[in-house]
């Protein structure tokens, strides 16, 4: 069974500050895409990484898949009280569609 | 928004009865997966359809079935509901049934069991 460990479980940051994510396994994974949600709402897809070793930025998060394709991490520069959430990384599996998700990140920061 | 829609958006019930979840894909996808989250659990695979077929399976329980229909919308359902079946239940779709689909999330279903 995969599984995906993601830390820290709770974040709770001043405004201004950087911050990292991370989301681990023993096991492969085909991909690895990074969710928000909201409380409530459905996740919202930020970003999928495929390659091992891939680095992609979205204005002040930058987000890193493993060489070996088992790891992730978001990381988060100049946190603003709008990034607080809930963020879920989830790995697809190999062997077909479906994603693992980790328990989640719930991040807090306060102006 | 993401193009997937879920109706209703909540539900209250109670133990013994039986529900139905609705969702529809986002134009164009074949795909389409459900998911709860609980409290304890957090985000858990139950079932995936793609193009009206079951493609994989997870810790789905016996009560619970779904169907993907010809037009790609699809049918979650409860039955013989207990109070561990509160949750909140997602439909996600995707192009396709492969590795590394991007998944989209509907809004949910909040499912209340009393």
């Amino acid at each position: 069974t995969q599984l995906l460990e993601q830390s820290p479980q709770f974040l709770s940051i001043q405004e201004g500050e950087n911050l990292t994510v991370y989301c681990n396994s023993s096991s492969v994974f085909s991909s690895l895409q990074w969710y928000r949600q909201e409380p409530g709402e459905g996740p919202v897809l930020l970003v999928t990484v495929v390659t091992g070793g891939e680095v992609k930025k979205l204005k002040r998060l930058t987000f890193q898949f493993g060489d070996a394709r088992k790891d992730s991490s978001l990381h988060i520069t100049a946190a603003q009280p709008g990034d607080t959430g809930l963020y879920l990384c989830a790995g697809g599996e190999t062997q077909g569609g479906k994603l693992i998700f980790g328990q989640g990140t719930e991040l807090s920061v306060k102006p | 928004d993401s193009g997937v829609t879920q109706t209703p958006k909540h539900l209250i019930t109670a133990t013994g009865q039986r529900v139905t979840l609705r969702c529809s894909p986002r134009s164009g996808d074949l795909s389409v997966y459900w998911y709860q989250q609980s409290l304890d659990q957090g985000l858990q695979f139950l079932i995936q359809y793609y193009n009206g077929e079951e493609r994989a399976k997870g810790n789905i329980l016996e009560r619970f079935s779904a169907q993907q229909f010809p037009d790609l919308h699809s049918e979650l359902n409860l039955s013989s509901l207990e109070l561990g079946d509160s949750a909140l239940y997602f439909c996600a779709s995707s192009v396709d049934a492969g590795m590394g689909n991007e998944q989209f999330f509907g809004p949910g279903t909040r499912l209340t069991v009393l």
